[in-house]
């Protein structure tokens, strides 16, 4: 159980265009989504909690207005990369939680690769 | 904001060794740690959540232990394979219910025939 489903699992676009990214809890519905950043040879960074229904709450730095979040169900939660330039290029990965607290693990999708030429 | 520190960054084992990586976290304030294992084109797997200083726990051939008071927590490859091979994450939740995992840098690890 537990399995987080990610798509696409790489995208290359031209700068300028926008990239929707899915993050789907196969077999439970999550509470609360979260989207990581993997910068080279670094760790993951948070850039958003998403809970559904609500706004998401962004990490100091992060554009809220380039990466837009939408958590519609207990199910889906979207990232869209608006008018990605190439310094978006990134390794995007999402997670969910099952329930609240902080001894509840999360369970990650595989990733996301997007390269912006 | 939380630093989570990993080491070593990279570990190279011979099948059969058995080996062991640290994570170290601020003592104040904890709550939970939480390791994770990921192997390349996967998703991140959660091994352990662990809440109580002295917290031991085991899954098949891999162990951790929780040091809250120094702030650090070990985990343990008994046996290494090569399926081992991998990156090992720890993270942190930062304060409040929203439970923001900080992560570490990871360990990674390759076991070889």
């Amino acid at each position: 159980g537990a399995v987080v489903s990610q798509h696409p699992s790489r995208v290359i676009c031209k700068s300028g265009t926008s990239v929707k990214i899915e993050c789907r809890s196969l077999d439970f519905q999550a509470t609360t989504m979260f989207w990581y950043r993997q910068f080279p040879k670094k760790s993951l960074m948070l850039m958003a909690t998403s809970n559904e229904g609500s706004k998401a709450t962004y990490e100091q730095g992060v554009e809220k207005d380039k990466f837009l979040i939408n958590h519609a169900s207990l199910t889906l939660s979207t990232l869209t990369v608006t008018s990605a330039h190439p310094e978006d290029s990134s390794f995007y990965i999402c997670s969910a939680r099952r329930g609240g607290g902080r001894s509840y693990e999360q369970y990650f999708g595989p990733g996301t690769r997007l390269t912006v030429t | 904001i939380l630093n989570v520190e990993q080491s070593p960054q990279s570990l190279h084992v011979q099948e059969g060794d058995s080996t062991n990586f640290t994570c170290s976290f601020p003592s104040s304030n904890f709550y939970a740690l939480h390791w994770y294992r990921w192997e390349t084109a996967k998703s991140p797997e959660a091994l352990f959540v662990m809440t109580l200083n002295g917290d031991e726990k085991k899954k098949g051939r891999i162990s951790a232990t929780l040091n809250t008071k120094e702030g650090y927590s070990y985990l343990y490859i008994k046996g290494s394979q090569p399926e081992d091979s991998a990156t090992y994450l720890c993270a942190l939740p930062g304060a409040g219910t929203a439970s923001k995992l900080t992560f570490g840098t990871g360990t990674r690890l390759q076991v070889t025939l």
